[in-house]
């Protein structure tokens, strides 16, 4: 069966530093990715969704990056995290035409 | 792209009563629509979904209904329990396409 994994679960990190956050797939293998964020309160918010290795289409601009190393990893980064950065991120994989399994999710707190 | 909606914002029901929560969407290729169910402090979770050859399908108490030429579909609960209490996200897509986007979020509490 397939799982997914997502560290760490949480983070509180000063204005101005860098993260990153890790994402990994079991169990599959060409597994569409995508990270989420979610402010407290809030809505999904599409950050990024990778369909391959190597390939990241972006929906948020300003200071995240995510990276796909590998066919069952993804990565979000920033340089320098802003205040706004704070919140509930969720890492999701889905097969093909079907519906998306996430991730226990890694609550960020910028202080 | 897809723009989705969902109807009403927050939503309370006595115990044992009904709830009913509506998704427009605006592309009209979409051919999936599911809907999440998220309990607070907790991952998104499928509860149920169809696809755009079926009209209605139903799970027990959970039941969706699709409309395709009105592009809405809903999300029924009958008698509701406190744990149905959570917020309802509806994803309508067509699936060829890999970008996923999220309805705003359904609040239902159910009041025992």
């Amino acid at each position: 069966s397939q799982t997914i994994h997502q560290w760490p679960a949480t983070l509180v990190q000063p204005v101005g530093s860098p993260l990153s956050l890790e994402c990994t797939v079991e169990g599959t293998s060409n597994p569409n990715l995508y990270w989420y964020r979610q402010a407290a309160g809030r809505g999904l918010q599409l950050l990024f969704y990778s369909v391959g290795i190597g390939q990241i289409s972006s929906e948020v601009p300003q200071n995240l990056s995510a990276s796909r190393p590998q066919d069952r990893q993804f990565i979000l980064s920033s340089k320098k995290l802003l205040l706004s950065d704070s919140g509930f991120y969720l890492c999701a994989w889905s097969p093909p035409d079907h519906e998306q399994y996430f991730g226990p999710g890694t609550r960020l707190t910028v202080t | 792209g897809e723009n989705v909606e969902q109807h009403p914002s927050t939503l309370s029901v006595q115990e044992g009563d009904s709830a009913v929560i509506k998704c427009t969407y605006s592309d009209s290729a979409s051919n999936y629509f599911p809907w999440y169910k998220q309990e607070l402090g907790k991952r998104p979770q499928l509860i149920i979904d169809i696809r755009s050859n079926v009209g209605e399908k139903k799970d027990q108490r959970i039941a969706v209904t699709l409309n395709k030429t009105a592009k809405h579909f809903s999300l029924h609960i009958t008698e509701t329990q406190p744990e149905d209490s959570a917020v309802y996200f509806c994803a309508p897509r067509e699936t060829s396409y890999d970008k996923v986007i999220f309805g705003p979020g359904t609040s239902l509490s159910v009041i025992p």
